[in-house]
């Protein structure tokens, strides 16, 4: 138990597709993070909520991206018309002053 | 903007040995800065957490340290084991940046 639970695990789906991915803090925390983290680099910011407000997004997000966190408590990450290019693991965090937590990511796999 | 280098990208050492990995970061005004571990295709676990205050953190055969004017952190495994096979993630917050990683050293330790 990471105190994040995203869904699903695994997503496979072909290009061109539309996915959405959901990430569930276990309890609720203000700021919420998605990273995106390609084989053997280490994650990268992608965006950040503040509650319910997206504040920052990441050059990393074009425009077939969008992230939504309706009640500032779970928030989703939508990909439109994925490429090849796509294909990672989506990684969701809490985490503020105390350090990061980490949900087990969203592997998606674009064929 | 925060740069993060991990040194070795790779590790490979026997049962019982001591190690260290090494993480630099560019800027020096952190906040704080964290270990992470990560075992293959999983998500993110964290290890230590070190204030910009602090020299130092230990849990169990892990031992962190932080030397914020140098720009250097350093993660020192005891007694290593084959259980500690993974990729070790560093990763640092500047102000209101998101954190920043490093691209990981991944570690091999043969029974």
């Amino acid at each position: 138990d990471t105190g994040v639970s995203q869904n699903p695990r695994h997503k496979i789906t072909k290009r061109g597709q539309n996915v959405t991915f959901r990430c569930d803090p276990i309890s609720e925390h203000n700021r919420l993070y998605w990273y995106r983290q390609t084989l053997g680099q280490g994650p990268e910011f992608l965006t950040y909520f503040q509650n319910e407000a997206q504040l920052e997004k990441s050059r990393l997000l074009s425009d077939r991206f969008s992230a939504e966190r309706p009640k500032g408590s779970f928030s989703t990450l939508e990909i439109q018309r994925t490429e090849q290019g796509d294909s990672a693991m989506y990684l969701c965090a809490y985490g503020g002053s105390y350090g990061y937590t980490f949900g087990s990511g969203t592997r998606l796999t674009v064929v | 903007k925060q740069e993060v280098t991990q040194i070795p990208a790779a590790l490979s050492v026997p049962e019982g040995e001591n190690l260290v990995l090494n993480c630099s970061f560019t800027d020096s005004a952190i906040y704080n800065l964290q270990w992470f571990r990560q075992d293959p295709g999983k998500g993110l676990t964290s290890l230590l957490l070190i204030q910009s205050s602090q020299r130092e953190q230990t849990s169990g055969r892990l031992n962190a340290s932080l030397d914020k004017s140098s720009g250097r952190s350093t993660l020192y495994i005891a007694a290593s084991q084959p259980g500690d096979s993974a990729t070790y993630l560093c990763a640092v917050k500047t102000g209101n940046t998101p954190l920043v990683f490093g691209k990981g050293t991944r570690l091999s330790v043969i029974a």
